[in-house]
């Protein structure tokens, strides 16, 4: 059965340095990946996502992840963090069926002055 | 562009008492979902449809019930609520295609007493 796992519930940077969220994904087909992230008291917004047309994919708000097959991973990046990029950030797979999707715990992101 | 909504924003019930959150999405999605959040556990699927007149159940059926009578609309009821089903919950529409994303509401916090 398709899984994910985000590493570290919680995430700090500073305004500046790199980001960089980590997920390790399990699934018996080639998968469809997603990253959604979350605001304060609103709905999930998706990111980006991995459909096999290339390893790395660029989303919204700067942020890009990496497919690697070898790894079973995709970690999501951004160069320089912002303040307006704390968040919760959600990694997630499509079901083998492709009827629904299973999404990681999350990671919580702060970014400090 | 009002993408997908749902009514309530907030309620407070009672242990024993019903209700029905209704979710409506006008981008003609075939497919729907129920999802709760609660902390530490990421998205849950309840109950999920791939078309109208269809519904089936999902990760955490119990104690739910779904309908999807018009393909734009989507309704979970709660029978009798308890405490257990105190929770933030959200609900998602997607095209049939699995490289399609999510686009969710802006969920409905619902506390049992």
């Amino acid at each position: 059965a398709q899984s994910v796992t985000q590493l570290g519930s919680h995430v700090s940077v500073s305004e500046g340095a790199l980001v960089l969220l980590r997920c390790n994904y399990s699934s018996s087909v080639p998968p469809y990946l997603f990253w959604y992230v979350q605001y304060p008291n609103q709905g999930l917004q998706l990111l980006l996502k991995y459909t096999s047309a290339a390893t790395l994919v660029k989303g919204i708000n700067g942020f890009e992840a990496e497919f690697k097959k070898s790894e079973t991973s995709f970690h999501l990046t951004k160069p320089s963090a912002h303040m307006s990029d704390a968040a919760e950030y959600f990694c997630a797979v499509s079901d083998t069926g492709g009827f629904k999707t299973i999404f990681g715990a999350g990671t919580r992101l702060f970014v400090k002055a | 562009n009002a993408g997908v909504t749902q009514t309530p924003k907030f309620r407070v019930l009672k242990t024993g008492q019903s209700m029905t959150l209704l979710c409506a999405q006008d981008m003609n999605h075939e497919y729907m979902y129920w999802y709760r959040q609660d902390p530490g556990m990421g998205l849950r699927l309840i109950h999920y449809s791939v078309g109208e007149g269809t519904t089936a159940k999902g990760e955490v059926p119990d104690g739910y019930n779904v309908s999807r009578l018009k393909k734009q609309n989507f309704l979970l009821g709660l029978e009798s609520a308890a405490p257990s089903q105190t929770s933030v919950y959200f609900c998602a529409s997607r095209r049939d295609s699995v490289n399609y994303g999510y686009t969710f509401g802006s969920g409905t916090r619902l506390t049992v007493v």
